[in-house]
């Protein structure tokens, strides 16, 4: 059966620092993968999905970037945080767009908190 | 262009009642529709998904909807409540549009149950 792992669970870091939230995939091949923001209160926003290694399409402009180095794997990374980025962020999976019904499979989701 | 609106932000319920999540959707397309549950500090997980077969769909833990294209509607709802239930419930809706499936969430209701 598939699986979506993503880490760290939670993160609190401070203005001006880096980020990297990480996302990998098992027991499927190909997915399409997804990043969703999920701010306190709200719905969710997605920010990134991807069709294949490198392949990044965003969804909005904002101060993230998005890479996929493997098949499986997402990475959500920033070079320099901002209180705005603070924020429930969310990985997700699906399968090949034109063969599915578009339901998506989410990890736990990465807490993070910018002070 | 789609949209999905979820008409009520809370819903309070006293376990054992019955539980009625209202959903409506707009679709230039032939849509799929889907709820998701989540709780608190986690991921979305999927409860039922309507792909244009049977118009009553039947999901986990006792959750159901029914689609009324006329109505434009997928409301979600269970015959008794349980404690369990607690969470934010996300109505959504995906549509094959210029080539690739765009998922559109809702806003989401939080479901109370009181004991």
């Amino acid at each position: 059966s598939q699986t979506i792992h993503q880490w760290p669970a939670t993160l609190v870091q401070p203005v001006g620092s880096p980020l990297s939230l990480e996302c990998t995939v098992e027991g499927t091949s190909n997915p399409n993968l997804y990043w969703y923001r999920q701010a306190a209160g709200r719905g969710l926003q997605l920010l990134f999905y991807s069709v294949g290694i490198g392949q990044i399409s965003s969804e909005v402009p904002q101060n993230l970037s998005a890479s996929r180095p493997q098949d499986r794997q997402f990475i959500l990374s920033s070079k320099k945080l901002l209180l705005s980025d603070s924020g429930f962020y969310l990985c997700a999976w699906g399968g090949p767009l034109t063969r599915n019904t578009g339901e998506l499979f989410f990890g736990e989701g990465s807490r993070l908190t910018v002070l | 262009a789609q949209s999905v609106t979820q008409l009520d932000s809370h819903v309070s319920v006293s376990e054992g009642t019955p539980v009625l999540l209202r959903c409506n959707y707009s679709s230039s397309y032939s849509p799929s529709l889907f709820w998701y549950v989540q709780h608190p500090n986690k991921g979305l997980q999927l409860l039922l998904k309507y792909t244009s077969a049977a118009t009553l769909v039947k999901g986990i833990n006792g959750f159901e909807a029914e689609f009324k294209k006329s109505e434009t509607s997928f409301h979600l709802t269970k015959p008794s409540a349980h404690m369990s239930d607690a969470a934010e419930y996300f109505c959504v809706v995906s549509a094959r549009d210029t080539g690739r499936r765009a998922l559109t969430f809702g806003s989401g209701t939080r479901l109370q149950v009181q004991p």
